[in-house]
């Protein structure tokens, strides 16, 4: 099947640290990946993407890596701090289409 | 400038009613989006609309969902004879064209009781 998974589905750190967020993705067909963050009773909130012609892209204290070999994503976050707790989603969108597919999701709760 | 808006935040609902809820795009975005969010899940797909029309309604679960954009701004999905199982959050999203970057409204819980 077509599936957009994650890795670990909660992550603790301590603020200050690195936090790192993964996710896994089966369908070769995808060429644009997505990053959100969603707070409790918000909607999720754009964080960062990256397109398959890409293998790195930086934000303001994110960085995505995508490994198009192994269909991994990953989501660093540099200095984590408490703002950032949230269930982060990764994303796909497939070249021919249009819908968003979701992974379950991560938990990150930053410790102060 | 404004995000996307959704209307109502919470709506509770009797088993067998119709509601109706409401997605306000971000000014100029042509494409709309319409996603459900089950607690615990990420977001899953219901529909898609390009202007006026819905390109692509392949996530709708039956005949019991519907939405329109008769404008090609405010969109509405409508379900009928709501069944408990409709209990969730619908989110809308909506981006400047087909294949860019989602942005998506706080959302509607939906409870039916």
């Amino acid at each position: 099947g077509e599936s957009v998974g994650l890795h670990l589905p909660t992550l603790s750190v301590q603020e200050g640290d690195n936090s790192i967020i993964n996710c896994a993705y089966s369908n070769s067909a995808s060429d644009y990946f997505i990053w959100y963050k969603q707070e409790s009773g918000k909607g999720p909130q754009f964080i960062i993407d990256i397109r398959s012609n890409m293998d790195k892209r930086q934000g303001q204290r994110v960085t995505v890596l995508l490994n198009k070999t192994v269909k991994h994503l990953s989501l660093q976050i540099a200095a984590t701090q408490p703002g950032d707790s949230a269930v982060y989603f990764c994303a796909e969108n497939r070249r021919d289409g249009n819908k968003l597919v979701f992974g379950a999701g991560t938990i990150l709760r930053v410790k102060s | 400038g404004a995000g996307v808006s959704q209307t109502p935040s919470n709506k509770v609902t009797e088993k067998g009613k119709y509601v109706e809820l409401r997605c306000d795009p971000i000014s100029g975005h042509t494409a709309l989006y319409w996603y459900r969010q089950s607690l615990g899940q990420g977001p899953e797909f219901l529909i898609y609309f390009q202007g006026t029309g819905a390109a692509d309604d392949s996530g709708l679960p039956n005949d019991r969902f519907f939405a329109v954009r008769p404008e090609g701004s405010v969109s509405t999905l409508k379900i009928q004879r709501t069944e408990r199982g409709d209990s969730a959050v619908y989110l809308c999203a909506s981006s400047p064209g087909g294949t860019d970057t989602q942005y998506f409204g706080p959302g509607t819980r939906l409870t039916v009781l």
